[in-house]
């Protein structure tokens, strides 16, 4: 099993449209949980860090359900520059304290 | 504030040769990593430097792969003799400490093709 594992995509939705993404890892003991985005051809950005109790940035919200370990992200009103790939990324000491990366979700949002 | 810089941008060889890769980290980031990202895949930790010291190597193919951060801020990472299957997207990010809290920031890469 991957550490981190995320569907693939491509999802393609209309502008405005909600839309959500999900991960999940392997790791029990990971302890820090993040999601970046990921342009065509560009590096990694952070977009947001993920907490237990959940949290939003704008049209932007991430949970975390480590009972069932898996991370989702949630965005709203979708805007044509959210097209992009995401991805979750996972931190645990057993990882010797480095971040593993999903091989990202693509997402396309279209006119 | 400048970001993380990386050269060349793109480069291409054929297999059995060797190549290397320029790093400079942002300003006081005392930690720095170095990614291999492959086609449709996530970013993978090759090694990770805090100051000039190696913190983790641990997926570093060490039979062709070499990295050095003599100073403790750029930083040069090395391939002798590439394979075809080195072809990918090697990035370098920084971070003000090594600690999974503080955010990560990328290079934009070099890509790099072997044929």
């Amino acid at each position: 099993r991957k550490e981190v594992e995320q569907d693939p995509g491509p999802f393609n939705v209309p502008e405005g449209a909600t839309v959500a993404f999900n991960c999940t890892y392997s790791n029990s003991a990971s302890q820090s949980f993040f999601w970046y985005r990921q342009d065509c051809r560009k590096e990694p950005k952070l977009l947001m860090s993920v907490y237990s109790s959940g949290n939003e940035d704008g049209r932007f919200t991430a949970q975390l359900n480590r009972a069932s370990q898996y991370i989702s992200l949630l965005i709203r009103d979708s805007k044509l520059s959210d097209s992009a790939t995401y991805l979750c990324v996972v931190n645990a000491w057993e990882y010797g304290n480095k971040l593993v990366f999903g091989a990202g979700t693509i997402l396309r949002v279209k006119s | 504030e400048a970001g993380v810089a990386q050269s060349p941008r793109y480069k291409i060889i054929e297999k059995r040769q060797s190549v290397a890769f320029w790093c400079n980290p942002i300003s006081g980031h005392a930690t720095l990593y170095w990614y291999q990202q492959i086609l449709g895949q996530g970013p993978k930790l090759l090694i990770q430097f805090q100051n000039n010291g190696v913190v983790d190597d641990s997926q570093l193919p060490k039979d062709r792969f070499s990295a050095e951060r003599l100073k403790g801020v750029d930083s040069t990472l090395k391939i002798q003799p590439a394979k075809l299957e080195d072809s990918a997207v090697y990035l370098c990010a920084s971070s003000t400490s090594g600690t999974s809290y503080n955010e990560q920031f990328f290079g934009p890469g070099t890509r790099l093709t072997v044929l």
